[in-house]
């Protein structure tokens, strides 16, 4: 079974400023996707960005990347110029590669919770 | 707006009772997950349906059910509901993986449950 630990429970940040989340897995599967999803005050689940395993190329989405380590099994989210409407709890997660026809399901940290302050 | 319909969004009940949640997949996604989110905690998988056939099993109690009609509609049923059931449930829904598409889970808003 895979685990994901996402280790500070909370985080604040000063607006413009830059933080990183960090979040370390556990698995014997060598292809898999990872993710960091955002949960605002609305409860909504949003995806922020993801990885493919076999890609060493860290995945980058506007003001959002990625420090993906496969060997450290470590994926850490790093967001830049933080905005106040960052402002949310945020949540790794990680799917193994299977069929689409495969029993599979996506496995998320505890999540961290994250304030911009201005 | 995730495309994944869930209903109701808000539903308060007594313990005991029983309560169905409903959802709507996105076009084209065959894949539906429930998972439980109670208060300040994390997402806790319940169950997978692919294409009307239970895929995975999470840690879903006995008292729950869930199902997956033709029309790739999912239902997921809780009965002799208890407090410690209060919860958001969500349901999540992915497209099949493709050269484009990673299969990403996409999440409707949830139906926020409370068992007085």
């Amino acid at each position: 079974a895979q685990t994901v630990t996402q280790s500070q429970p909370e985080m604040s940040v000063q607006e413009a400023e830059t933080v990183t989340l960090s979040c370390t897995y556990d698995t014997s599967e060598n292809n898999y996707y990872l993710f960091w999803y955002k949960q605002p005050p609305s409860r909504q689940m949003i995806l922020v960005i993801r990885q493919e395993a076999y890609k060493q190329q860290n995945a980058t989405e506007n003001r959002f990347s990625v420090n993906f380590q496969k060997a450290a099994k470590s994926f850490s989210l790093k967001i830049s110029d933080s905005q106040l409407g960052d402002t949310a709890m945020y949540f790794c997660a990680f799917m193994k590669h299977a069929g689409d026809n495969a029993g599979n399901m996506l496995t998320f940290g505890g999540g961290t919770r994250l304030m911009v302050k201005p | 707006d995730s495309g994944v319909t869930q209903t109701p969004k808000h539903l308060i009940t007594a313990t005991g009772q029983r309560v169905t949640l409903r959802c709507s997949p996105r076009s084209g996604d065959l894949s539906v997950y429930w998972y439980q989110q109670s208060l300040d905690q994390g997402l806790q998988f319940l169950i997978q349906y692919y294409n009307g056939e239970e895929r995975a099993k999470g840690n879903i109690l006995e008292r729950f059910s869930a199902q997956q009609f033709p029309d790739l509609h999912s239902e997921l049923n809780l009965s002799s509901l208890e407090l410690g059931d209060s919860a958001l449930y969500f349901c999540a829904s992915r497209y099949p993986l493709s050269f484009a598409n990673t299969g990403e889970l996409f999440f409707g808003e949830g139906s926020r449950l409370t068992v007085l």
